[in-house]
């Protein structure tokens, strides 16, 4: 079955650069959910689109934004990297009507800032 | 707002042994979700399983097993025979209801806690 593809898998960027973070949900998912974990934390929820809409919002930096195009693949931008920003960036996806199904998670994005 | 604790920061277990992981949260919400997710030294997260607030049903599947208590706000999974496949860390979390009780939204984890399993 199609998982969440998540791009690049590993990132490597310096300090005060940009980077972009892509998410492809699962056919016919329209939730997408960012989350970022750094070393030996735990996940934490950045931001969550429906339908191409933000429906919630968590602890995102201003530098970061985030979308949801029409063919609901997400992007995650982040711009003035920071050391701090160095972290495993997961993208979810669910279909907000079925609350039989979980949250699936793409693999991540390593990104790692020098 | 919603918290997910899990005090065992590590655990470590020889083969063959059963280990259980405790899960306590806390919420406002008459309905959530709460979730078991494991994740392997390569990264990735996987799902394991899902309960909604109305269902205090313990689970089995195979060597796993899950005991939700809402008397005492736990969550906790049982690992029977474990073995060295079994190393990783394990992530409790909980999801509230979005606004109109249809599903959930974002998750809140726990802090995790990393079992070791050796041969």
């Amino acid at each position: 079955a199609a998982g969440v593809i998540q791009s690049p898998r590993h990132l490597i960027k310096e300090k005060r650069e940009t980077a972009t973070l892509k998410c492809y949900p699962i056919p016919r998912h329209d939730t997408v959910y960012w989350y970022q974990q750094g070393p030996g934390q735990d996940p934490q929820f950045l931001i969550s689109f429906y339908e191409k809409m933000q429906s919630d919002k968590g602890s995102i930096p201003d530098r970061f934004s985030a979308q949801q195009f029409s063919d609901y693949h997400s992007e995650l931008n982040m711009s003035s990297l920071e050391l701090g920003d160095s972290a495993l960036y997961f993208c979810a996806s669910s279909l907000l009507a079925d609350s039989n199904q979980p949250q699936h998670f793409g693999d991540g994005t390593r990104l790692s800032i020098l | 707002a919603q918290k997910v604790t899990q005090a065992q920061t590590e655990i470590s277990v020889v083969e063959k042994e059963d280990v259980t992981l405790d899960c306590v949260y806390e919420t406002r919400d008459t309905t959530y979700y709460l979730f078991w997710y494991k994740q392997p030294p390569s990264g990735e997260l996987v799902f394991l399983i899902r309960r909604n607030s109305f269902d205090e049903q313990n689970e089995i599947s195979g060597r796993y097993s899950w005991n939700f208590q809402k008397s005492t706000s736990s969550f906790n999974f049982t690992i029977t025979a474990s073995q060295v496949v079994d190393s990783a860390v394990y992530f409790c979390a909980l999801s509230e209801a979005n606004a109109g009780g249809t599903s959930y939204g974002k998750l809140t984890f726990g802090q995790g806690t990393i079992l070791t399993v050796h041969p």
